[in-house]
């Protein structure tokens, strides 16, 4: 089967870190994407993992352990600007697998 | 600016209409994706184009049909839609093979009443 799990809503304070996790489980995998969707617009590339570890990118994030099929996006010195939906996507063999999205609201 | 343009923005249709959703890729890539995103679900895969040619369609309902007649061009024509098809479309396009970044465009809003 095919499964990504992340929670639904996240809440987190200007200047604080948050971290999003996610859990996957498909029939192939081939790496993990980390999208950023602020209301009303495109999903827009963040990151992509393959192998193990910890890629950063300026305020973000992303790890990956593919032997327990988690992942994270951390994101840090959170600004307002932050507040979207952050879809964490497997790809299963030739397939991008979406989950749901974590809504992540940002308050000063 | 995504390199993806999507239009209309907006449509809103009744169930006997037949309208077509345009999405242009300025990004020299030649796989080409529709997806659904309704509220509180995961984005659901539609159809893939490779190299102009559908290689996927995940068991969607006829009376959406997509169209490919280029690599930069891909269209959904819908016909007789249902109220529960309301939902967001994005059109997005990648090189071809596994690990690509998707991109996407801005969707259409798609109200079926």
């Amino acid at each position: 089967g095919q499964n990504i799990d992340q929670p639904t809503e996240m809440t987190a304070t200007e200047g604080a870190i948050v971290q999003i996790n996610c859990t996957y489980q498909t029939s192939g995998f081939n790496g993990l994407f980390w999208y950023q969707q602020h209301a009303g617009e495109a999903p827009t590339f963040l990151s992509y993992n393959v192998l193990d570890g910890l890629e950063e990118k300026g305020r973000f994030s992303s790890f990956l352990s593919r032997s327990k099929g988690y992942s994270y996006l951390l994101l840090k010195e959170l600004q307002m600007k932050d507040s979207a939906s952050y879809l964490c996507a497997a790809y299963n063999t030739d397939k991008l697998i979406f989950g749901t999205g974590t809504r992540l609201q940002v308050f000063p | 600016e995504t390199g993806v343009t999507q239009t209309p923005r907006h449509l809103v249709m009744g169930m006997t209409n037949k309208k077509s959703l345009k999405c242009e890729q300025h990004l020299g890539h030649n796989a080409m994706y529709w997806y659904k995103q309704s509220a509180k679900k995961p984005l659901e895969l539609m159809f893939v184009y490779s190299l102009e040619e559908r290689v996927e369609n995940n068991s969607v309902p006829s009376r959406f049909s997509p169209e490919c007649p280029n690599s930069s061009h891909l269209f959904l024509h819908l016909h007789t839609l249902q109220p529960e098809d309301s939902a967001l479309y994005l059109c997005a396009s990648s090189r071809m093979g596994s690990g690509n970044t998707i991109y996407f465009g801005e969707g259409s809003w798609l109200t079926v009443v």
